[in-house]
């Protein structure tokens, strides 16, 4: 069955900062791997997704991940933080289509000033 | 307006109570979702529908049934609601082939 593992429920980062959230992923085949972010009282926005090719992927405000198959990891990264960034953030794993994603518990990021 | 629309935003209602959640798209996306979050669980998925006449049930879909009345509308449905399914669930669909999920902002229900 896939699993998805966030190991860290919260993360506190001053801002200007370097930030990475890590996810470990449990699947049988080649993973479709997603992340979310979801800000108070608002639905989730796709940051990036991977389904193969260029293990390093870019995403939308400054995020990218990195899929590394031997550790079954697909860590979030973000070079400087911005208090705009403080958030919840999903992990997510999707079959064979993309689809029924199974997502990670989330990363409570906080910004401090 | 939004392309994922759930109806109503926050509930709260009685145990024992019937109660059906909405969910209307604009994407034109067959594949439509019902997940539950649930705080340090994250999202799970409840059912789930390919096309009008396809209903699957997901990871946790006991207490709860649903209906897909058109393409672009699925109801989630609560029997006989209890506290335990006080949660945030959200819809979502996709087109199968991108197979990135939009949300919908959420619905916070709570069962007294």
């Amino acid at each position: 069955a896939q699993s998805v593992t966030q190991p860290d429920i919260h993360i506190t980062v001053s801002e200007g900062a370097s930030l990475e959230l890590r996810c470990n992923y449990s699947y049988g085949a080649t993973p479709y791997l997603f992340w979310y972010v979801q800000s108070p009282g608002q639905g989730l926005q796709l940051l990036l997704k991977y389904f193969s090719g260029d293990t390093l992927v870019q995403g939308i405000k400054g995020f990218e991940a990195e899929f590394k198959r031997s550790q079954s990891s697909f860590n979030l990264r973000k070079p400087s933080v911005h208090w705009s960034d403080a958030a919840e953030y999903f992990c997510a794993v999707g079959d064979e289509y993309g689809n029924k994603l199974v997502f990670g518990a989330g990363t409570i990021l906080r910004v401090k000033s | 307006d939004a392309d994922v629309t759930q109806t109503p935003r926050n509930r709260i209602t009685k145990t024992g109570k019937r109660i059906m959640l909405e969910c209307s798209q604009t994407k034109g996306h067959d594949r439509m979702y019902w997940y539950r979050q649930d705080p340090g669980l994250g999202l799970r998925l409840i059912y789930y529908s390919f096309d009008v006449k396809d209903i699957n049930k997901g990871e946790i879909s006991d207490g709860y049934s649903v209906s897909r009345q058109a393409q672009a509308k699925f109801s989630l449905s609560l029997e006989s609601a209890i506290p335990n399914q006080t949660a945030l669930y959200f819809c979502a669909t996709s087109d199968g082939t991108q197979a990135e999920a939009f949300f919908g902002q959420g619905t916070r229900l709570t069962v007294v």
